[in-house]
C-alpha cells in the first residue's frame, strides 16, 4: 500500500520562529489532509489539499502531487501551535481510506 | 453545525469483555470511518460505512466489527477484548465516500486491564 513519511519527527522552536513540515508519499493521491492533534487527542482539520497551495492565517500548505510531497508552513509560531501534526492521504489507486504518516511533534517554547 | 460526536469519551474494560462505541456524524454526512491510534502503530484505518454498508475494511481481526444506521450514526464493537486493544478510537465523517474531506470526533479512549 501507499507509504507516507513525515519529517522531521520532532521539532523544537522558540516562539516567533517559522517552521516547515514535510510529507512525502509513495503513490498518486486524490485526497491529502493536514491535521493538528490537540492534547486531548482530537484531530483538528488544517487543510484539505490534494494539490496546489492554500493559506489560513499563519498557516499555509502546498502539495505538489506530481512530485509526491506536501509542505505545511507555520509562521510566527505561538506556544498554542505545539502538538503533533499529521499528514494523511487517500491513494488514487487503492482502497479509499486515509493513510496517516507518523506525525511531526512540534514544541514551541516561550 | 455540530461536529462529530463520540460516546463514551473514556472507558475501562477487562480482558475478555466486549465494548460498543458510538459515533454521530456531522448532519448531512453519510460516510463514517473508524480509526485506531496507539503509540506503537500510529493511526490505522479500521473500516468505513456509507449508506449502511461497509465499503472498506482495514487489517484488523474479526473481533472488530461495526454497523451504520439509517440516520448515519455508527457503532463499532470489539469482542473478547485484549490488552493490545487499549487505544484511542477515532471516528470521522465525510459527505461523500472515500476521497472527500474527513472530519474527526474527539475520540473514545479505551483502556483494557
Amino acid at each position: 500500500g501507499i507509504q507516507v513519511e513525515q519529517s522531521p519527527p520532532d521539532l523544537i522552536l522558540q516562539e516567533g520562529a517559522n517552521s516547515t513540515l514535510r510529507c512525502n508519499f509513495s503513490d498518486s493521491v486524490n485526497n491529502l489532509q493536514w491535521f493538528h492533534q490537540n492534547p486531548w487527542g482530537q484531530l483538528i482539520n488544517l487543510f484539505y489539499i490534494p494539490s496546489g497551495t492554500k493559506q489560513n492565517g499563519r498557516l499555509s500548505a502546498t502539495t505538489v502531487a506530481t512530485e509526491r510531497y506536501s509542505l505545511l508552513y507555520i509562521s510566527s509560531s505561538q506556544t498554542t501551535d505545539s502538538g503533533v501534526y499529521f499528514c494523511a492521504v487517500v491513494n488514487g489507486q487503492g482502497a479509499q481510506k486515509l493513510v496517516f504518516g507518523q506525525g511531526t511533534r512540534l514544541t514551541i517554547n516561550p | 453545525k455540530a461536529g462529530v460526536t463520540q460516546t463514551p469519551r473514556y472507558l475501562i474494560k477487562t480482558r475478555g469483555q466486549q465494548v460498543t462505541l458510538s459515533c454521530s456524524p456531522i448532519s448531512g454526512h453519510r460516510s463514517v470511518s473508524w480509526y485506531q491510534q496507539t503509540p506503537g502503530q500510529g493511526l490505522q484505518f479500521l473500516f468505513e460505512y456509507f449508506s449502511e454498508t461497509q465499503r472498506n475494511k482495514g487489517n484488523f481481526p474479526g473481533r472488530f466489527s461495526g454497523r451504520q444506521f439509517s440516520n448515519s450514526r455508527s457503532e463499532m464493537n470489539v469482542s473478547t477484548l485484549e490488552l493490545g486493544d487499549s487505544a484511542l478510537y477515532l471516528c470521522a465523517s465525510s459527505f461523500l465516500q472515500g476521497a472527500s474531506e474527513q472530519y474527526f470526533g474527539p475520540g473514545t479512549r479505551l483502556t483494557v486491564t
